[in-house]
């Protein structure tokens, strides 16, 4: 049972890229979420998602975009990257009121 | 804003009970209270939830009184490995939509 799980696990970018930060789940869970971590910080939602179809702003959303085209995948799209979103980006899903699960992380660096 | 207030760190001995508390003076008649650990350059692993009263799991037991606006999660006996980040987690009502918002956790330390 594979959980969550974001690709790439590390990446570097310079000034003004962007990427898709991929995140998948196989648990079949309606809600889906990403957050970002700055060292020794706590997690700050970016977004997340209800289910199919539906997104909505977390804290921090901000050069961030999403979609939620499937159950099962939420990427994070960042454009024109700033070394302010140097971060570790964690994905998680649940179902209901329960548990959150949390993927390995994605470990972002923008120079 | 059902915002979490927790102890910025802790420290501990190995073999002592650890109670941490977190308060959440605003949270929703139908939300659950959820308790994360972390460990550095990993995500968050779920320890325990509760709505109210006493739960207990193989790990941890979790204390909320009846007016919900507190929770101590309580670890026995730590050892060196329970060293981590833990935080309480509780819905917040944000732009008239309902958000899992982290607080700042609680850093544990284990000391021999």
């Amino acid at each position: 049972n594979a959980g969550v799980t974001q690709t790439p696990k590390f990446r570097i970018l310079k000034i003004g890229q962007s990427m898709t930060l991929q995140c998948t789940q196989d648990m079949n869970h309606n809600y889906m979420y990403w957050y970002r971590q700055d060292p020794g910080m706590g997690l700050k939602l970016i977004y997340y998602s209800v289910g199919a179809g539906i997104t909505d702003k977390g804290e921090v959303p901000n050069g961030y975009n999403v979609s939620r085209s499937t159950t099962e995948d939420f990427p994070l799209r960042l454009e024109l990257a700033a070394p302010s979103q140097t971060s570790v980006y964690f994905c998680a899903s649940r179902k209901g009121t329960g548990e959150l699960f949390f993927g390995e992380g994605s470990r972002l660096t923008v120079l | 804003l059902a915002k979490t207030t927790q102890p910025i760190s802790m420290d501990s001995y190995e073999g002592q009970e650890v109670n941490i508390t977190c308060s959440h003076n605003n949270i929703a008649t139908n939300d659950y209270i959820t308790w994360y650990q972390q460990f550095p350059s990993q995500g968050p692993r779920f320890i325990i939830q509760g709505y109210k009263t006493k739960v207990t799991n193989e790990v941890a037991s979790l204390f909320i009184p009846a007016d919900r606006k507190s929770s101590t999660l309580s670890l026995p006996r730590v050892s060196l490995s329970d060293t981590a980040v833990y935080y309480c987690l509780v819905g917040d009502w944000m732009d008239s939509s309902y958000k899992l918002i982290f607080g700042s956790g609680t850093r544990l330390l284990v000391r021999p």
